[in-house]
């Protein structure tokens, strides 16, 4: 099963506009990651956070993670049309590392 | 260059075959992965090694086996048991630690005719 899951599932603002995606998870975790995709392509390394850090910063995003609610978010700042992406989390947990992912969050930055 | 690299883009199969998919890392990670890709299933692992000579089934392993009998290469072969194989097809590889982030190939995509 998927530990992730994002919401919403699709996300449609202008360009300059912030965009804010929700990651909930089931079992605890080591770290949780975001990743990007974009279309037909594979899936580029974002941003990862320790189970044991609440925010997390770099460039244009932010992440927060807060584990008595299993839930993290991904602010992305005045966005780009570039941005233009689907966005996955993953978490890693346990002895072994089994990084799984989510279904994703479609995010249209319209020019 | 440093990377992960996977063939080919393109593949596809009559119903009744086996085909297998190719993954090969210069990276020297030990633990590398396979997902599936459906549109909107988001991706779902398949079988994931952390070592050599070893490999872990995934949540959807059912109808695939593998190999890791070189620290570069993680072989996926879509058997005939598998009733569904149409997908996009994802190889990552990582270090294997809790600190480390996944690095992914560029995908296969495999139609059944």
């Amino acid at each position: 099963s998927q530990q992730g899951e994002e919401d919403p599932q699709a996300l449609s603002i202008q360009e300059g506009e912030n965009a804010t995606m929700n990651c909930s998870y089931k079992t605890s975790i080591n770290n949780l990651q975001w990743y990007r995709q974009n279309s037909g392509r594979g899936l580029v390394h974002l941003i990862l956070i320790r189970s044991n850090e609440r925010e997390k910063h770099s460039g244009r995003l932010r992440v927060t993670l807060d584990t008595s609610k299993k839930s993290s978010s991904l602010l992305i700042t005045a966005s780009r049309a570039a941005d233009t992406a689907s966005y996955f989390c993953a978490t890693a947990g346990g002895s072994n590392y089994k990084l799984t992912f989510g279904k994703g969050t479609l995010l249209t930055v319209n020019p | 260059d440093g990377g992960i690299t996977q063939s080919p883009k393109y593949l596809f199969r009559k119903e009744g075959q086996n085909v297998t998919l190719s993954c090969e890392q210069n990276l020297n990670h030990d633990a590398m992965y396979w997902y599936r890709q459906d549109p909107g299933q988001g991706l779902r692992l398949i079988y994931y090694s952390q070592i050599v000579n070893d490999f872990q089934k995934g949540d959807i392993a059912e109808g695939y086996s593998v190999s890791r009998e070189k620290k570069e290469s993680f072989p996926l072969t879509v058997t005939s048991a598998q009733k569904n194989p149409t997908a996009f097809y994802l190889c990552a590889s990582g270090t294997g630690s809790h600190e480390g982030e996944a690095f992914f190939g560029q995908g296969t995509r495999l139609t059944v005719v």
